[in-house]
């Protein structure tokens, strides 16, 4: 099974700063790496996709980069409503989920 | 209205069955594979299981393969979840997603670009 490692766990930052959360395979997934931001008692919403596509509707501060086994979700000028849980997806084989990112502002 | 509204959710003993269902409108059901993912109170997300459009392929997380069932009918736009031998562990909220599918010459890979609200499910006794 494929594993997927992100970190920090939470991280507290303030409006305007720039965020950067990382994810890491325990394989080679090339570029089948999803983000998706999920707020409390919310379902979880699609953020990128083959690690560095923008899905439609999502502000242009978010952007994702990296492939095979490293990857990183960047968010350029944090913003009050950024304020959730970040999830990296592998679905390379199967889907499996990081263990997720708290993003707090300060 | 594009949307996916899951419903079935309550409280069950351990030992016992429930049954979820994902109503989807507002787009062609029929032609997406679909999935359930998990999220246990206070922890991450777990897929679960995923059907193929027209069903004629499932697949399910080791730790539901034998107790759940995942089907569809695509004339009803609905699909559904058999939950059986319930744990106290399969306390969760059941979301269902849509997935979008980015083919190659060899395979398909498929990330989730829809999502329902979520239905609870507590196993307790």
């Amino acid at each position: 099974d494929i594993q997927m490692t992100q970190s920090p766990s939470t991280l507290s930052a303030s409006v305007g700063d720039r965020v950067t959360i990382t994810c890491r395979a325990s394989q080679n997934i090339n570029s089948w790496l999803a983000w998706y931001q999920q707020k409390p008692g919310k379902a979880p919403n699609l953020l990128i996709y083959k690690a560095s596509n923008l899905e439609s509707g999502v502000p242009s501060r978010f952007s994702g980069s990296g492939s095979g086994t490293e990857f990183t979700l960047t968010i350029t000028s944090l913003q009050p409503d950024d304020s959730a849980t970040y999830y990296c997806q592998q679905y390379d084989t199967f889907w499996r989920f990081g263990q997720g990112t708290k993003v707090e502002i300060k | 209205q594009v949307q996916l509204v899951e419903s079935g959710g309550g409280v069950v003993q351990p030992g016992r069955s429930l049954r979820l269902s994902c109503a989807a409108s507002g787009f062609t059901f029929s032609s997406y594979g679909m999935h359930w993912v998990r999220q246990a109170p206070g922890k991450g997300l777990e897929w679960v299981a995923v059907i193929w459009y027209d069903g004629s392929n499932k697949y399910y997380a080791d730790s539901v393969k034998g107790r759940f069932t995942v089907s569809r009918d695509n004339s009803q736009n609905t699909m559904y979840l058999q939950m059986n031998s319930l744990r106290a562990e399969d306390t969760a909220v059941f979301y269902c997603a849509r997935d979008r599918a980015e083919c190659t010459r060899t395979n398909c890979y498929r990330y989730f670009d829809l999502w329902g609200q979520g239905t609870l499910v507590t196993v307790s006794s």
